[in-house]
């Protein structure tokens, strides 16, 4: 049964680089016809889709973002990552990692990892 | 980016109860709309898909409709394990936008 784990730091200082790891496991992330999202949710903005990975290392990503994301993937180790750099407060939020279908839904979720940016 | 605006924003129902939430796009997104459940502490679950079909598991009290700009997520009958908030999001264009939520409560 596949499943989803994010982890990293729950703490960020502000200007440093939120970093975040998700470990899938009970499946491959080698699957063509699937992209490896990062979505957060904070009270204030509710979803908000960062962006997407291919396999083969293709990203997607949220304009208003873009500018501070990076999203990558390793298939050796059947992760990909989450880094946004020069974080404020405004990126509080519980973040989660995804699977989703291209240009579909995201069908299978992490539980979430909530990162604090706090002096 | 395309606005979803759902609708109520939150909506008290009883047990058995029909409830009935829409969800609003700001341009057309053909069928490329989808609906989500959360519970508290809990990430978003996929309920529904492309408008109207069910994620596998999902009982048949819950249908969607709709087309274009105009959606609706439908729930009869309403069951104890349904109080929630439900979402629904586009991926018809980048970035995929969601709705801002509907809870639903008793």
């Amino acid at each position: 049964q596949l499943q989803l784990q994010e982890s990293g730091p729950g703490l960020v200082r502000p200007s440093e680089t939120l970093s975040l790891t998700c470990t899938v496991s009970g499946g491959s992330i080698n699957i063509n016809s699937y992209f490896w999202a990062w979505i957060r949710q904070s009270p204030g903005k509710g979803l908000e889709w960062i962006g997407s990975v291919h396999h083969s290392g293709g990203t997607y990503y949220n304009p208003s973002l873009k500018s501070r994301v990076t999203i990558s993937v390793d298939t050796s180790t059947n992760q990909f990552y989450l880094k946004v750099t020069s974080v404020t407060a405004a990126d509080t939020a519980f973040y989660y990692c995804a699977k989703e279908s291209g240009r579909g839904p995201a069908g299978f979720w992490g539980q979430g990892t909530l990162v604090t940016v706090s002096s | 980016d395309i606005q979803m605006t759902q609708s109520p924003s939150s909506l008290s129902a009883s047990l058995g109860d029909r409830v009935t939430i829409t969800c609003r796009a700001s341009q057309t997104i053909g069928t490329f709309l989808h609906w989500y459940q959360q519970k508290p502490g809990k990430a978003p679950k996929l309920l529904m898909y492309s408008v109207s079909t069910l994620q596998s598991e999902v009982p048949s009290r819950f249908s969607g409709s709709g087309s274009g700009t105009d959606f609706t997520l439908m729930i009869t009958s309403l069951q104890p394990e349904d109080f929630a908030t439900y979402y629904c999001q586009q991926t018809y264009s980048t970035p995929p936008t969601f709705g801002g939520g509907t809870k639903v409560e008793i």
